[in-house]
């Protein structure tokens, strides 16, 4: 059991550009979250893949936010045209089934300049 | 939207202080509770999955209770260690699979 692991663990850009996000769950997970943490908030749901398949996404997920997990191993996180407002920690977690705890990474914090 | 809601936001305590935070959440449809510890630069580790009325679990120091009818967990810290000082969230899983986190009650313990 490696753990999670989140990759790149920060990220400064400019508005207006693309960032991409990597998340590695525990091997033997078939279930991955998104969730995006803002200061004084908790984690707050994006998206949920069971194996490669997507089942739901937040409404907080607009059109500039896509997220893919091909082969139901590692899943990537893409906003596209950031704005300030994306600013946030974005933790990614794993489980093994519904009601197993979560196992998070240690998250990737976006900057946005 | 469901509503979580946590307290106190923030504690204060001395080391060898016993110390408990509440969690609400709506009761409907509820499924279980998670209880996660959040240490500054590292990731949330959890804790408790809880899932039945009554329940109480332990874990060292660290105790908790559930009441699904009410929709309430306490969260039990028997002794405070500097070492505890983290943030606690609590996030009930209903059937829509996934996760509602409170803001979380920030816990430092000073020696």
């Amino acid at each position: 059991d490696t753990g999670v692991s989140q990759d790149p663990r920060h990220k400064i850009t400019k508005r207006g550009q693309n960032v991409t996000f990597r998340c590695d769950p525990i091997s033997e997970h078939n279930r991955l979250y998104w969730y995006r943490q803002t200061l004084g908030q908790g984690p707050e749901f994006l998206t949920y893949f069971q194996n490669e398949a997507q089942l739901e996404k937040s409404r907080l997920l607009s059109d500039r936010f896509s997220a893919e997990r091909p082969k139901g191993s590692f899943s990537t996180l893409e906003i596209q045209r950031t704005e300030q407002g994306d600013s946030a920690m974005y933790l990614c977690a794993s489980s093994r089934a519904t009601n197993q705890p979560q196992h998070f990474g240690d998250g990737t914090r976006l900057s946005i300049l | 939207i469901l509503n979580v809601e946590q307290s106190p936001q923030s504690l204060h305590v001395q080391e060898g202080d016993s110390t408990n935070f509440t969690c609400s959440f709506p009761s409907s449809n509820f499924y279980a509770l998670h209880w996660y510890r959040w240490e500054t630069a590292k990731s949330p580790e959890a804790l408790f999955v809880m899932t039945l009325n009554g329940d109480e679990k332990k874990k060292g120091r660290i105790s908790a209770t559930l009441n699904t009818k009410e929709g309430y967990s306490y969260l039990y810290i028997k002794g405070s260690q500097p070492e505890d000082s983290a943030t606690y969230l609590c996030a009930p899983f209903y059937n829509t699979d996934k996760l509602i986190f409170g803001t979380g009650t920030r816990l430092q313990v000073f020696p």
